[in-house]
């Protein structure tokens, strides 16, 4: 069963940092890209970033530009996400969703929380 | 950036009725990477649909995508109890995702 598990979520105080991860199961890690999307309480989804499987593409929401880093380990079947200078309006649950052929994300992790707040 | 918008924001029909759900881009999108998501309550979003009128595995044969252009459609033939839910578009294009700002499927 193809599976990715978010962990790494948190309270985070602003201008702090948080490094989330997506472990992944039961597809070939290292051929596929990798997203990372978000979603504020009651509000809808924000793709947020994107790395190829090489790891020699990597694309940024202009809103993360500068402050957030994606990485990934093939060899891990792990991909990340470096949040850095973090804002109250990046406060949402942050998904890590599979690419496909033209852009359509699937699977999706379950989702991991994180809350900036003073 | 392309914008996506949806409408209506909320449809509010009753088990057994049809659904149809629009989906605006503010520039053309290739319809290869047109993709529609439905998300419940606490969970995460499902693939629907993929280039547009692509049945993703699994999904039933009531929900069909069409459309082109500028202007795309998701219909649900016949609403059962587990489809009121959220639904998304969503758009690749120009090193950027976007998503629509989603339309609620309530139950009347």
């Amino acid at each position: 069963e193809v599976q990715l598990v978010e962990s790494g979520g948190g309270l985070v105080q602003p201008g702090g940092s948080l490094r989330l991860s997506c472990a992944a199961s039961g597809f070939t890690f290292s051929s596929y890209s990798m997203n990372w999307v978000r979603q504020a309480p009651g509000k809808g989804l924000e793709w947020v970033s994107y790395i190829s499987s090489s790891s020699s593409t990597i694309y940024y929401a202009d809103s993360v530009k500068g402050r957030f880093t994606i990485s990934r380990d093939n060899a891990k079947n792990s991909l990340y996400l470096q949040m850095n200078s973090l804002r109250d309006e990046d406060t949402a649950v942050y998904y890590c969703a599979r690419s496909r052929w033209f852009g359509e994300l699937d699977p999706w992790g379950q989702g991991t929380l994180v809350t900036v707040s003073s | 950036e392309i914008v996506l918008t949806q409408s209506p924001g909320t449809l509010s029909l009753s088990p057994g009725e049809r659904a149809t759900l629009s989906c605006r881009a503010s520039q053309s999108v290739s319809s290869s990477y047109l993709a529609w998501y439905q998300q419940k309550p606490g969970q995460a979003p499902r693939l629907l649909i993929y280039g547009a009128s692509s049945r993703a595995t699994g999904i039933p044969d009531r929900f069909s995508g069409s459309g082109s252009g500028t202007d795309f459609t998701l219909t649900i033939s016949r609403l059962e109890p587990e489809d009121f839910a959220v639904y998304y578009c969503q758009q690749y294009g120009s090193s950027s995702w976007t998503f629509g700002q989603g339309t609620k499927v309530e139950i009347k």
